[in-house]
């Protein structure tokens, strides 16, 4: 299968700072990247689509403000939750989508953990 | 995307079949039966998939009704790494969409 990397795995911050999430398709060119944020001892939720090049659509309930993503390249999207609060303290996770490499199966990284204090 | 119904949890002892169940009773003609699952703090991972027929491959076995309003995810011999949340999911068009994860099965591998 492919490789999906995320960095940082985890991060501590302050309430009210920015923090930028990569995700990055290592051996294959993802069109398509996905993030999903779950909360403990619940599913992923997704919050977000973004197309190489194009605006990302998110979900309806996610403020595209607060979470911005970029998807400038076919190896790389960013999610940089800003102004960061307590409540933002999650598992974020990206996939990567790409065919032919992926059209039958999504390709995951794993997960960033954001504490913010 | 239809709605699938998994049982929360379930357990097994180690080196013994697995058979985890998924009803899907509104899945269209279209729709690929997808299972993931999550490891502990790690991110999904693909076990397999099928539309019709049933599928084998090193990690699993899928098996399907003939009506396809219920499928079975078969893990031949569990073992401690098998212990995750096992995700069915009904994907109409393969490709560049999102999965909607449900709330999964946890399977819990007894040594």
């Amino acid at each position: 299968g492919a490789v999906v990397s995320q960095h940082p795995s985890w991060v501590i911050c302050k309430s009210g700072t920015s923090v930028k999430i990569e995700c990055r398709s290592l051996d294959f060119q993802a069109t398509t990247m996905f993030w999903y944020r779950q909360f403990p001892k619940q599913s992923l939720m997704l919050m977000a689509t973004s197309n190489e090049g194009s605006k990302a659509t998110y979900e309806q309930g996610v403020e595209k403000d607060k979470f911005l993503i970029n998807h400038a390249s076919l190896t790389l999207s960013t999610l940089t939750v800003t102004s960061a609060h307590p409540e933002d303290s999650s598992f974020y996770i990206c996939s990567a989508a790409g065919a032919p490499k992926s059209y039958n199966e999504q390709f995951f990284g794993p997960g960033t953990r954001l504490t913010v204090l | 995307d239809a709605k699938t119904t998994q049982p929360n949890s379930m357990e097994s002892n180690e080196e013994e079949p697995v058979h985890l169940p998924c009803n899907h009773s509104t899945i269209s003609g279209t729709d690929y039966i997808h299972w993931y699952r999550q490891l502990p703090s790690q991110g999904p991972e693909y076990v397999i998939h099928g539309l019709t027929s049933n599928v084998n491959n090193r990690m699993a076995s899928l098996a399907i009704a003939e009506d396809r309003k219920s499928s079975t995810l078969i893990l031949h011999r569990a073992t401690l790494r098998d212990a995750a949340v096992y995700y069915c999911i009904l994907r109409d068009h393969p490709g560049n969409t999102p999965l909607v994860f449900g709330k999964g099965t946890r399977l819990s591998v007894i040594a």
